[in-house]
């Protein structure tokens, strides 16, 4: 059993170069979700998605699109980078609404 | 937006000392989780606490949940190197579709 899945583990993009951050999990978990975690702000919430097709605006949404056409997978898309959006990545998943996260290892940006 | 502040933000101990970790807020949660993340990973659940004035205890750690669900507490009884990490308590409110506020986190350092 995989878990989470995040892909690449590592990125440095220029301002306003754009990318896509992979995250797969193959525990058929309904909700899906994006955090960044900066330092001595913890994890500030993304974009989430509670099913396929259903995705909804977290806390820090500017800049980063989601889209969730499969269960197993949830991109997070960033159309222009810039320097703010330097950060380590976390997707996560739960089985239910009140299920704890199952994270992956994280994608660290670095935008220049 | 629910918010959940962690303190102190910063520990360190010696091998053997006690010390206890807090998680506060204003508003009512109806389940909260610890979470440990060791750097390079993602955070990996502890324990979850959903009753008021619950006590969890995982080995040396003892975990609870406040009366009035708006606070919780991480003790640790003796502590050794390979508790060092940072820490993060996440809460879940009842109306937010299953959203997690995260805490800004504690990291704590054992010394040998």
């Amino acid at each position: 059993n995989a878990g989470v899945t995040q892909t690449p583990k590592f990125q440095v993009l220029k301002t306003g170069q754009s990318m896509t951050l992979q995250c797969a999990q193959d525990m058929n978990h309904e909700y899906m979700s994006w955090y960044r975690q900066d330092p001595g702000m913890g994890l500030r919430l993304i974009h989430y998605s509670v099913g396929a097709g259903i995705t909804d605006q977290g806390e820090v949404p500017n800049g980063y699109n989601v889209s969730r056409s499969t269960t197993e997978d949830f991109p997070l898309r960033l159309l222009s980078a810039a320097p703010s959006q330097t950060s380590v990545y976390f997707c996560a998943s739960r089985r239910s609404s009140g299920a704890p996260l199952h994270f992956g290892n994280g994608t660290r940006l670095t935008v220049t | 937006t629910q918010l959940l502040e962690q303190s102190p933000q910063f520990l360190s101990i010696q091998e053997g000392e006690n010390l206890t970790v807090y998680c506060n807020s204003s508003s009512v949660f109806s389940s909260l989780q610890w979470y440990r993340q060791e750097p390079g990973e993602g955070p990996v659940l502890l324990v979850t606490v959903v009753t008021g004035g619950e006590v969890k205890k995982l080995k040396r750690l003892t975990f609870q949940f406040g009366d009035a669900r708006k606070d919780s507490s991480l003790h640790i009884t003796a502590a050794q190197p390979g508790d060092t990490g940072l820490y993060l308590c996440a809460g879940r409110g009842d109306t937010n579709a299953g959203k997690s506020t995260f805490g800004d986190g504690t990291t704590l350092t054992v010394k040998p």
